[in-house]
C-alpha cells in the first residue's frame, strides 16, 4: 500500500496569492497520482489527474507537477472559492489511497 | 448529466449489517467502474471498493476486506456496498462515484451517512 503524507495540514493565504500544496508518495508512482477539491458537506471534486491534466471544467490557475515521489499543486492566483481542503490520490497500486489532506484558509 | 444518489445509511448496531445503494443515471452504466470512498466525521477521505465496468474485478481497502463487498445490477443502474459486522470504527459518510477509466473518480454523489452505534 502507497502512504500518501500531505503538509503541512493547513496553510493560509490571502486573494491573489499562489499557493503550493505538497504530496509526497512512499515509493515511486510515476504520475499515478490525482487531486481533489473537498469544500465543507460537499462532496470533493476531481481538479487534477495523472499528476498534471486538469480534469473537464477546471480552472486553469490549477496546475499539477510532479512523478516518482513528489508532487505539486499550485493554485497561481487564489479565489475566495478555493478555500476547503486539497486531497492527492494514488492509482499506481490496489488499494488505492489518499493522503491526509491540506486545508486551504483565505 | 452524470448523477449519483446514494441511500441505505443510517443508525446500526456494532455486529450488524448494512447494504448501501447508489443510483447511477445520465450515462450508459456497463462502460464503467465504480468506487465507494468514505469520510468519517471530521476526517480525511479513505477508499473502500471498486468494481470494475463488467463486475469481473473487484478490489478492497484492507480495512474492509472480508466484510464487504461491491456488487453491481446492470439491470437498474445501481451499485451495491454491503457492510457485515459493522464497527465503530466503520461510522462515515459513504460517497459512491464512478471511475474515469483511470483509477480516479470524476463524479461524485452526496453521500449517505453511516453511523454504528449502540
Amino acid at each position: 500500500e502507497v502512504v500518501l503524507t500531505q503538509s503541512p495540514a493547513t496553510l493560509s493565504f490571502s486573494p491573489g496569492e499562489r499557493a503550493t500544496l505538497s504530496c509526497r508518495a512512499s515509493q515511486s508512482i510515476s504520475t499515478y497520482l490525482a487531486w481533489y477539491q473537498q469544500k465543507p458537506g460537499q462532496a470533493p471534486r476531481l481538479l487534477i489527474y495523472e499528476s498534471s491534466i486538469r480534469a473537464t471544467g477546471i480552472p486553469a490557475r490549477f496546475s499539477g507537477s510532479g512523478s516518482g515521489t513528489d508532487f505539486t499543486l499550485t493554485i497561481s492566483s487564489l479565489d475566495p472559492e478555493d478555500f476547503g481542503v486539497y486531497y492527492c490520490q494514488d492509482r499506481s497500486t490496489w488499494p488505492l489511497t489518499f493522503g491526509g489532506g491540506t486545508r486551504v484558509e483565505i | 448529466q452524470v448523477r449519483l444518489v446514494e441511500s441505505g445509511g443510517g443508525v446500526v448496531q456494532p455486529g450488524r449489517s448494512l447494504r448501501l445503494s447508489c443510483s447511477v443515471s445520465g450515462l450508459t452504466f456497463t462502460n464503467f467502474g465504480f468506487h465507494w470512498v468514505r469520510q468519517a466525521p471530521g476526517k480525511g477521505l479513505e477508499w473502500v471498493a471498486m468494481i470494475w465496468h463488467n463486475g469481473s474485478k473487484k478490489y478492497y481497502a484492507d480495512s474492509v476486506r472480508g466484510r464487504a463487498t461491491i456488487s453491481r445490477d446492470d439491470s437498474t443502474d445501481t451499485v451495491y456496498l454491503q457492510m457485515n459486522s459493522l464497527r465503530a470504527e466503520d461510522t462515515a459518510t459513504y460517497f459512491c462515484g464512478k471511475d474515469m477509466g483511470a483509477g480516479y473518480v470524476d463524479s461524485w454523489g452526496q453521500g449517505t451517512l453511516v453511523t454504528v452505534s449502540s
